[in-house]
Parts: structure tokens; C-alpha cells; sequence
């Protein structure tokens, strides 16, 4: 079976400092991935999403940036922090191919806080 | 008007009762409908697909209607753990595209009464 996970879980940034989260799926191949964000009281909002190693569409401009160094590995980081990034960063991945169809299934996510 | 609109909530409702709430979308070209639930703090966890015949799982009923461009969840018997938040999903584009216009909305808060 397919498995995601991401990390870490939780961190408290700095403002100005960088990031990084990674996220890398299991039991699948050429996967498209995607990453989100969540602030309190409103819907998930797309980030970036990934059809294949090396290829990222940006939805949002701001000051953070995806890559998908190999197939199963995408990862989210900023340069330099601002403290309208904090929230809940998830990542998801699906499958066309398989069963799951269109279903798009999310990685435990990463509570950022920028103080 | 929001893409996908939800009732905010908080729905409150005592243990064994049924509770029902809808989640409307404005693209009437939209193909694909999910129910997710949320837990608090926790990643949105796919509950059920929302097929345009309805379908069942279990206490779960999910419906669509598309002249009215709403999809609708139903519990039944409701137990202490489907206390959580639930998240409408809808996808304009048919099955056999990617996910990158998935729109979410805010989600109906759901809290069960022992």
C-alpha cells in the first residue's frame, strides 16, 4: 500500500530564517505530488504541485519555493522567513493510474511557527 | 460567491442523533466531489466519494444534486468519534486529470455530545 509521510512536524522559525520540509511517498511511482497550506479558518490553499521529477507549477507567488529532486521526494523551502508564513503545511500525493483515481491523500502535515 | 461554501458550524449533537450538512459549489462543470474529515490538528483524511447516484458506506450517506449544485454528508447514529471537521472537496476537472484544482472549503465543525 501507499504510505506519505512528512517532517517534521512541528517548528518555530525565526523570522528571516530558511526552511525546509520534506515529504517522500512509498508503494507508488511517478506519483503527482502537491504542497498546501492551511491557515486557521480557511480552506487548504495550493502551493505548488508536481508532475514529475524536476517539473513544479507555483499557484501562489510568495517567498517560498518547491523541487522534486527524485520521484518520490518533494520539498518545500524558503530563503528567508515572514511571519505570515506560519501555518499547517501538507503534503499530498496522487495517482491517476490506480484505483485511487483522482483521490488525493495527505502526509501528517507541518505546523510552521515564524516568531 | 466562494467557490465551495460550507456552514461553519459548530454543529452540536447529541450522541445517537443524525446529523446532515451540505457544501455548495458555484463551477457547475465541476466533476468529482470528496467528503473529507479533519481532526483537529491532524491532515484531512479522505471520508468518502460523492458519486452522483449517492452512495452509502456504513453510517455515512453522501448525495449529490447537481441542478441545485450541492453535495450533502448524512450520519447516522452518530458516535463520540466522528466529533471532527468536515471538508467539502470538489474538483472541476474529470477523473482522468490531477488534482491542482481541487478547491477546498473551510470545513463544518462537528462535535458529538455524549
Amino acid at each position: 500500500s501507499q504510505t506519505i509521510h512528512q517532517w517534521p512536524a512541528t517548528l518555530v522559525q525565526p523570522v528571516g530564517s530558511p526552511l525546509s520540509l520534506e515529504c517522500t511517498v512509498e508503494g507508488t511511482s511517478n506519483p503527482n505530488l502537491y504542497w498546501y497550506r492551511q491557515a486557521a479558518g480557511r480552506g487548504l490553499q495550493l502551493l505548488f504541485y508536481s508532475v514529475g521529477i524536476g517539473q513544479i507549477s507555483s499557484e501562489v507567488p510568495q517567498n517560498l519555493s518547491a523541487s522534486r529532486p527524485q520521484d518520490r521526494q518533494f520539498i518545500l523551502s524558503s530563503k528567508k522567513l515572514l511571519l505570515s508564513d506560519s501555518g499547517f503545511y501538507l503534503c499530498a500525493w496522487s495517482d491517476l493510474r490506480g484505483n485511487s483515481g483522482n483521490t488525493i491523500y495527505f502526509g501528517e502535515g507541518s505546523w510552521l511557527t515564524v516568531v | 460567491r466562494k467557490e465551495v461554501e460550507q456552514d461553519p458550524g459548530p454543529f452540536n449533537v447529541p450522541e445517537g442523533a443524525t446529523v446532515a450538512f451540505n457544501c455548495t459549489y458555484s463551477n457547475s462543470a465541476s466533476q468529482s466531489f470528496f467528503w473529507y474529515r479533519q481532526d483537529c490538528r491532524k491532515e484531512p483524511k479522505l471520508l468518502m466519494s460523492v458519486y452522483s447516484s449517492g452512495n452509502e458506506d456504513g453510517r455515512f450517506t453522501a448525495q449529490l444534486n447537481r441542478a441545485s449544485q450541492y453535495i450533502s454528508l448524512l450520519i447516522r447514529d452518530s458516535k463520540l468519534s466522528d466529533s471532527a471537521t468536515y471538508l467539502c472537496v470538489v474538483n472541476p476537472l474529470g477523473s482522468n486529470f490531477g488534482n491542482e484544482k481541487l478547491t477546498f472549503g473551510t470545513g463544518t465543525r462537528l462535535t458529538i455530545i455524549p
